[in-house]
């Protein structure tokens, strides 16, 4: 069965520091993975898209990181801000079905 | 412009009501999504149409009926609504079955 698991399941943080968010999957066949960032009451937006052949890519204070040996991904945000507070989705895509592989999110507070 | 648009953003109702939340997407898009999420953040998959063709349908009761009238509309109707349907449904929808996922702004339902 295809799974995507997100660790930590929840993360405070001091404003101004670094934090690297997990994320472990078993899809098969891989066709992608994204980041996508949920603001409370709000819809959630993708922040990167990592396909098979790519190791690192970044967006901003953002980057995400991947290994497809062992199925890991990263998120690693630098030199955090408040507005950073949101919940972190990692959504995997297997390759020849439909259905897009949801992790259950880390939540995120950056504190003052 | 909004990309994804869904209403209404809040609905609260009584058990055993029907209710209708609409969903539209001005993207071009040929893939729309409903999905559902919990009080722990989890986003579910609920159905997914491909040009109007139902291609996702999860183990959903059959009270909740998705309907597609055309490529930018995708509509959720449920019937006799029951407290655990207390939910944020989420609307989204994707240039292809694999592609990033565009969502909208969320509608919270509240049964009493």
């Amino acid at each position: 069965k295809n799974q995507v698991e997100q660790s930590p399941q929840s993360l405070i943080i001091l404003e101004g520091k670094n934090c690297t968010l997990q994320c472990n999957y078993t899809v098969s066949p891989f066709s992608n993975l994204r980041w996508y960032k949920q603001d409370t009451g709000r819809g959630p937006v993708s922040l990167t898209i990592m396909t098979f052949s790519e190791n690192t890519k970044s967006n901003g204070r953002y980057t995400a990181t991947l290994d497809a040996d062992t199925k890991q991904s990263s998120l690693h945000i630098t030199a955090s801000q408040l507005s950073d507070s949101a919940s972190y989705i990692c959504v995997v895509t297997a390759n020849s079905g439909y259905a897009l592989n949801f992790g259950k999110g880390t939540s995120l507070l950056v504190t003052p | 412009d909004t990309a994804v648009s869904q209403t209404p953003k809040y609905l609260v109702t009584q058990m055993g009501n029907d209710k209708s939340i609409k969903c539209e997407q001005n993207l071009g898009h040929d893939t729309m999504y409903w999905y559902k999420q919990d009080s722990k953040k989890f986003l579910k998959i609920m159905f997914s149409y491909n040009n109007k063709e139902l291609i996702i349908n999860e183990t959903v009761p059959n009270r909740f009926s998705p309907k597609s009238p055309d490529k930018a509309h995708l509509n959720l109707h449920i019937n006799s609504l029951e407290l655990g349907d207390s939910a944020v449904y989420f609307c989204a929808s994707s240039y292809s079955p694999t592609g990033e996922l565009f969502f909208g702004e969320g509608s919270r339902l509240t049964v009493l």
